[in-house]
């Protein structure tokens, strides 16, 4: 079975240039988030997706992010304009339904620089 | 504010002694604690978790003890090989609110064959 898949898995770019992040979860994993980590703190919650609906999005930074789900498939996570604290390794994670208390799997992360 | 922590951001232990790794929370309402482990350019992987009904449990050479008064717990790993070496994140949860888990911040463990 494969696992969570993140894409791409490095990114460079100059602030105020968007970037769009992918995550592919596990086939038939209806919840979905995302988490970041900035250099050497803890990895932060963004968002929780159930199927395409947002269950949870209180970690969003700010309205410069912008995350979908469409279909309840894969999903993006879209930073536009970026800015330079917008560095660190996202993580895209996935769980079961009733099961997110207990096992969420994580994917490699994209690793974003922001110069 | 933090509301879990690790304290110690790097420990280095002998092959085949124990490693003991720790961990803080101050938010009274989390009721679910996991540990992960992460390699370099890997994502965490779960390692065990423990309800806070219980104050202990083990899975081979790992346990990880809860002392809920003191709100703390701490992960043993006995013995610890050289493939334990990876960063290990403390993780808390409350069942039935946001399914968020709140992180520490890890701490780098390093077993010298």
């Amino acid at each position: 079975e494969a696992g969570v898949t993140q894409f791409p898995s490095h990114s460079v770019i100059e602030k105020g240039q968007t970037v769009t992040l992918r995550c592919d979860p596990i086939s038939g994993h209806d919840n979905l988030y995302w988490y970041r980590r900035v250099m050497g703190k803890e990895i932060k919650f963004l968002l929780h997706f159930v199927k395409e609906s947002k269950q949870d999005e209180s970690g969003m930074p700010n309205n410069r992010f912008l995350a979908e789900r469409t279909g309840g498939t894969y999903s993006t996570l879209k930073v536009q304009p970026a800015e330079l604290e917008d560095s660190g390794v996202y993580f895209c994670a996935s769980s079961q339904v009733g099961r997110g208390f207990y096992e969420q799997y994580f994917g490699p992360g994209t690793r974003l620089t922001v110069t | 504010d933090q509301q879990v922590k690790q304290n110690s951001p790097s420990l280095s232990v002998q092959e085949g002694r124990i490693s003991i790794l720790n961990c803080d929370y101050t938010n009274s309402m989390f009721d679910y604690f996991l540990w992960y482990k992460k390699y370099p350019a890997e994502g965490p992987t779960f390692l065990i978790s423990i309800s806070s009904i219980k104050d202990k449990n083990e899975d081979g050479r790992f346990t990880v003890f809860l002392n809920k008064s003191a709100k703390h717990l701490s992960l043993h790993i006995v013995p610890s090989q050289p493939g334990d070496s990876a960063v290990y994140f403390c993780a808390a949860i409350t069942q039935g609110g946001s399914e968020k888990l709140v992180f520490g911040k890890g701490t780098k463990l390093t077993v010298n064959p």
